[in-house]
């Protein structure tokens, strides 16, 4: 059973337009959600977090939406750049226990020049 | 300012052969993990260690074994490795947020 789900594998945007991410998840326990990007042959690297208390979080270009009663997130990425073509995971954890992040299966986004 | 170093970063192993993948932080962090990820399914968390001397299965932790040497070390040992094994494996370690290794791309043939 997915806990955190990335229903759409793929997106493709064009340059200067937004990229918008989704991530559902079922466990009502989680309370901590983060967004990390991932290269080909690299690790994933941490881009932004959300915790529940807040409903969203700006970092720059990137700002995430969290809905709490749809168990919904979003990741915002505006405007795209071509450097932003990369795979994308969300993932959550409940900060009650060990910091155990539960990931979903990623988007890949390509921005098109 | 390395971070989380993995090593190997490849490896080719035949069936039944056993290896260890070795991972190391310098950041002083309490807690480290192990992932795999496979096409289609993500990240998935093999084991992890909450703090030096303690260790806690993951989602998907059949075929393999770990240990916490030390607070900076935890490595992932593959007994008799399986074709089902071959994935790129991840080392992360946290405070709160994961900081990654580059990984480890393990072929079993």
């Amino acid at each position: 059973d997915q806990q955190v789900k990335q229903n759409s594998p793929s997106l493709s945007v064009q340059e200067g337009r937004i990229s918008i991410l989704n991530c559902d998840y079922t466990n009502s326990m989680f309370d901590y959600f983060l967004w990390y990007k991932k290269y080909p042959a690299e690790g994933p690297t941490f881009l932004i977090s959300i915790s529940s208390i807040k409903d969203k979080n700006e970092d720059g270009r990137f700002t995430v939406f969290l809905n709490k009663s749809a168990k919904h997130l979003s990741l915002h990425i505006v405007p795209s750049q071509p450097g932003d073509s990369a795979v994308y995971f969300c993932a959550a954890s409940s900060t009650s226990g060990t910091y155990k992040y539960i990931f979903g299966t990623g988007t890949r986004l390509k921005v098109l020049a | 300012n390395a971070g989380v170093t993995q090593t190997p970063k490849f490896q080719v192993l035949k069936t039944g052969q056993s290896m260890t993948l070795q991972c190391a932080q310098d950041m002083n962090h309490n807690s480290m993990y192990w992932y795999r990820q496979d096409p289609g399914m993500g990240l998935r968390l093999i084991y992890y260690s909450a703090s030096e001397g303690t260790t806690d299965k993951g989602e998907v932790p059949n075929g393999y074994n770990v240990s916490r040497l030390n607070k900076r070390e935890f490595s992932l040992r593959l007994e008799s490795a399986a074709p089902s094994q071959t994935s790129v494996y991840f080392c992360a370690s946290s405070e709160h947020g994961y900081t990654f290794g580059s990984g480890t791309r393990l072929t079993v043939v």
